[in-house]
């Protein structure tokens, strides 16, 4: 069984871009969360989606924001990149059973310039 | 400014010894906690994972241990390998969060041959 794949998984912007970054869940996993890894700020969770509805969101400004598809896939957006948002931006894909393990991708790191 | 990096405890063990990694965790509400290895590079890694209405979960090598009268969560290695080394976060989940993991801030793990 195939595992998370995120895309790409490395890059670099600069201020003022935007980024979108890709996640493909296990098969037949219908929930798909995001989570922020910073060296300041360690993990940090950004929203779930589940069933292509945004379930939970975490406490982030709205230039993240994210979609899932019906194929439950996700892309997660950054608008109007600032230096901060430079970290490893983490995918994990679950069955979205509320008790149930979450597994992670390698992650896509963003560097901003 | 600039964001100080969080200051990973660390624990130093030698190679065939046990390790016991420990993690206070805040929300009394929290009914599922997880254990992930992140190595260098990469993104998290399940190892084990208990629920709140259990003391004690044993996998492969592994054992988490649960105490919620104290708000704590330990888990232990069995005969630590060179493998072992990496990061280690506890994270826990509570009905109602949807996949919503609040994690910890980690430990390293370093085993010395």
């Amino acid at each position: 069984k195939a595992g998370v794949t995120q895309t790409p998984r490395y890059l670099i912007k600069t201020r003022g871009q935007q980024v979108t970054l890709s996640c493909s869940p296990i098969s037949g996993h219908r929930s798909v969360s995001w989570y922020q890894q910073t060296p300041g700020q360690g993990l940090q969770f950004l929203f779930e989606y589940f069933s292509e509805t945004q379930r939970n969101k975490g406490n982030f400004p709205g230039r993240f924001s994210g979609r899932q598809f019906s194929n439950s896939r996700s892309e997660m957006n950054v608008s109007t990149l600032e230096l901060g948002d430079s970290a490893l931006y983490l995918c994990a894909s679950s069955t979205g059973r509320l008790i149930d393990k979450l597994f992670f991708g390698e992650g896509s790191r963003l560097t901003v310039l | 400014g600039e964001s100080v990096g969080l200051h990973l405890p660390t624990l130093s063990v030698q190679e065939g010894d046990n390790s016991i990694i420990n993690c206070a965790y805040s929300n009394s509400a929290s009914d599922y906690f997880i254990w992930y290895k992140q190595e260098s590079g990469k993104g998290p890694q399940f190892i084990i994972d208990i629920r709140s209405n259990m003391d004690k979960r044993q996998g492969q090598r592994v054992t988490v241990l649960l105490n919620k009268t104290v708000k704590h969560l330990s888990l232990q290695i069995a005969a630590t390998q060179p493998g072992d080394s990496a990061v280690y976060f506890c994270a826990e989940k509570r009905w109602g969060g949807g996949n919503k993991l609040t994690f910890g801030t980690g430990t390293q793990l370093k085993v010395e041959l």
